[in-house]
């Protein structure tokens, strides 16, 4: 079936550091989204990018869909203490069921 | 803004009883969706459903398994006999349309503990 890679599967960083995250997949998806999911809790929507080859911001988040349609990227820029969580990619299957194919996670610490 | 709901927020159960999770999808939206993320795990593709009929279904999705749109507002997942190894977060998600743009949008999850 389809998967995503994830790398890295964790990150601890310095505040103020900029972080990058990346997201693999043998198929090819038409939307590539990032989520943040922080604890006990559902995964809130970060970015969504819809066209090969978008850059997309989001104040200190900035994503892009690669050309081949088959990886993207997350950046945060300098990091502070509350972007600490669970950052998942995940492809959209909107051309059959529409369900969400994940990323197995990256977890993202900050040391103040 | 509109929000999906789910309930219970929390559940212990014992091993071999009946669960059901309830789910209130956002009123408009036409596609529901459980996952499942057991913890320290991805968030995984359980079932989805449209037009009052499951669509896909994963491997993990067995017989145990079911969902139902009881009435225009509820969407429900019934696990018939819980294993210790259903205990994870169960979240439902709707969407409007497979349009893409039109994402899905999660619910603030149901914690399943399986003693």
């Amino acid at each position: 079936g389809q998967q995503l890679n994830q790398s890295p599967q964790s990150m601890f960083i310095q505040e103020g550091e900029d972080v990058s995250m990346n997201c693999t997949s043998s198929s090819i998806f038409n939307t590539w989204l990032w989520y943040k999911q922080d604890p006990g809790e559902g995964p809130v929507l970060l970015i969504a990018l819809y066209k090969a080859g978008e850059l997309t911001s989001n104040g200190r988040l900035t994503a892009q869909f690669g050309i081949t349609r088959k990886d993207s990227f997350l950046n945060i820029s300098a990091s502070i203490p509350s972007d600490v969580g669970i950052y998942f990619c995940a492809g959209d299957d909107s051309g059959n069921t529409g369900k969400l194919i994940f990323g197995q996670g990256t977890t993202l610490q900050v040391k103040p | 803004e509109p929000e999906v709901t789910q309930t219970p927020s929390h559940q212990v159960t014992q091993m071999g009883q009946e669960v059901i999770l309830r789910c209130v999808p956002i009123s408009n939206h036409l596609y529901f969706y459980w996952y499942r993320q057991i913890l320290g795990q991805k968030v995984e593709f359980l079932v989805s459903f449209y037009n009052n009929e499951i669509s896909e279904k994963s491997e993990i999705f067995d017989d145990q398994f079911s969902v139902e749109r009881p009435d225009g507002s509820n969407f429900t997942l019934k696990i018939r006999s819980t294993k210790l190894e259903d205990s994870a977060m169960y979240f439902c998600a709707s969407r409007r349309d497979r349009v893409s743009g039109n994402t899905i949008y999660f619910g603030e999850g149901s914690w399943l503990t399986v003693v």
